[in-house]
């Protein structure tokens, strides 16, 4: 059954660093997310990626954020300057179609501990 | 905008005993609402969703959740536990008027199966 798979598993580094969190959605899959989870928070909402632009962004995804589809397979999240509270379980998501009905397949996530 | 509460962070059931999981939301048009079940070390994966059909909605692993309207809830039962229901669920919406819209979560609530 195909799966949204997600790289590095766990991501250690030094705050100010830049990280390239990566995944690859599910080939037929239009839609793409990024969410975040800060231990023992709600899973948030980071940003949506369609058609190879942004769909919508929250008030979490400034300027130290940006997405990339870079080739046809791989969906990334980059944080230019990491801070201590970047640190969290980053989970990639996809939809087939564009309706907000269709379940969203999540991927195993990347926990990212800045020190 | 759009709000889910989970009542109870975390929720203790007996091997055989009904487990409830309570999710209410608050949103300015009827949502799609889902369950998402969450196991240790893996991704979100969707137990079930209501988007405008039956009220009653089946899932899988023996969940059922119902939507009311009135009472703007969608609270998931299963009649059995069994050891292997433990694991953290979410409940989430989605706004049906956006195409490809973002999930909404609430804060997830933790259930531990006593044999």
């Amino acid at each position: 059954e195909p799966e949204v798979t997600q790289t590095p598993s766990h991501q250690v580094t030094q705050m100010g660093q830049e990280v390239i969190l990566r995944c690859v959605p599910i080939s037929n899959h239009l839609y793409f997310y990024w969410y975040r989870q800060i231990l023992g928070q709600k899973v948030e909402f980071l940003v949506s990626f369609y058609n190879n632009e942004i769909s919508e962004k929250s008030e979490i995804f400034d300027d130290q954020f940006s997405v990339e589809r870079p080739d046809g397979s791989n969906f990334t999240l980059k944080i230019r300057s990491t801070k201590l509270e970047d640190s969290a379980m980053y989970f990639c998501a996809s939809i087939t179609g564009t309706s907000s009905m269709n379940e969203q397949f999540f991927g195993p996530g990347t926990r990212l501990t800045v020190l | 905008a759009q709000s889910v509460t989970q009542l109870g962070s975390h929720v203790s059931v007996s091997e055989g005993a009904l487990v409830l999981l309570r999710c209410n939301y608050s949103s300015s048009v009827p949502p799609y609402l889902f369950w998402y079940v969450q196991y240790p070390n893996q991704g979100l994966q969707l137990l079930l969703k209501y988007t405008s059909a039956a009220t009653l909605v089946k899932g899988i692993n023996g969940f059922e959740a119902e939507f009311k309207k009135s009472e703007t809830s969608f609270h998931l039962t299963k009649p059995s536990a069994h050891m292997s229901d433990a694991a953290e669920y979410f409940c989430a919406v989605s706004d049906p008027g956006a195409a490809g819209n973002k999930l909404t979560f609430g804060g997830g609530t933790r259930v531990l199966v006593k044999p």
